[in-house]
């Protein structure tokens, strides 16, 4: 049973335009939702992080919109730079420090 | 930014001998995790560690797996004994709360 449901599975854009990562959840037991990025052969690093009780987490040219109703969330990348290439983690932890992990989105970002 | 050290960063073993998985948590870090990652798929939660327990474990942590950090020095993954399906980069991760998390550079496992 995947609990952490991410679309698409990979997603290309033109450098400028905005990317948009869409995530989903099926337990309401969820609290801190975070997005972790990865570059190949390295490993995870968190890139941004929201909590139920926001429906909006800004931090420069990213920025999650959620839903609690729908128990969906979404991450913008605007402006969306080469660099950004990379495959993208959507993240859900619930107060038993289990934390799970959608199957992820591959960005690709070209010049 | 806080750094986490994992040794080695690769390891190869031949099916059924023992394996540990090193990692040099972030200093002041209570929060210790292992995941498992197979190639180009998505991370998978094995274990938790706080205060000297296993906090949650997820069915990937088979009874082989064994996890531990003795007087505060590395926080290891043990397998014994190592089965083929165990290929796959190990990420060990700290965190001070139990949020934001901290991964290291991962060990390569491949088990002949």
């Amino acid at each position: 049973q995947q609990q952490v449901r991410q679309s698409p599975q990979s997603l290309t854009v033109w450098e400028g335009e905005t990317a948009i990562l869409n995530c989903s959840y099926e337990d309401s037991t969820f609290d801190y939702f975070p997005w972790y990025w990865q570059f190949p052969r390295e490993s995870p690093a968190l890139l941004i992080a929201i909590r139920p009780v926001s429906n909006k987490k800004e931090d420069g040219r990213f920025t999650i919109f959620f839903n609690k109703r729908e128990k969906k969330l979404s991450l913008h990348i605007t402006d969306s730079q080469p660099g950004d290439s990379a495959t993208y983690f959507c993240a859900a932890y619930r107060r038993n420090y289990k934390p799970t992990f959608g199957k992820g989105t591959s960005l690709v970002v070209h010049p | 930014g806080p750094k986490v050290l994992q040794i080695p960063s690769h390891q190869i073993i031949d099916m059924g001998q023992m394996v540990t998985l090193n990692c040099d948590p972030v200093s002041n870090h209570l929060y210790f995790y292992w995941y498992k990652q197979i190639l180009g798929q998505q991370m998978e939660f094995l274990v938790n560690f706080y205060n000297g327990k296993v906090m949650e474990k997820s069915k990937l942590f088979k009874d082989q797996f064994s996890v531990e950090r003795p007087d505060g020095s590395y926080f290891t993954l043990k397998i014994q004994p190592t089965a083929l399906e165990d290929s796959a980069v190990y990420f060990c991760a700290s965190s001070s709360t139990r949020y934001e998390q901290y991964f290291g550079p991962g060990t390569r496992l491949t088990v002949l």
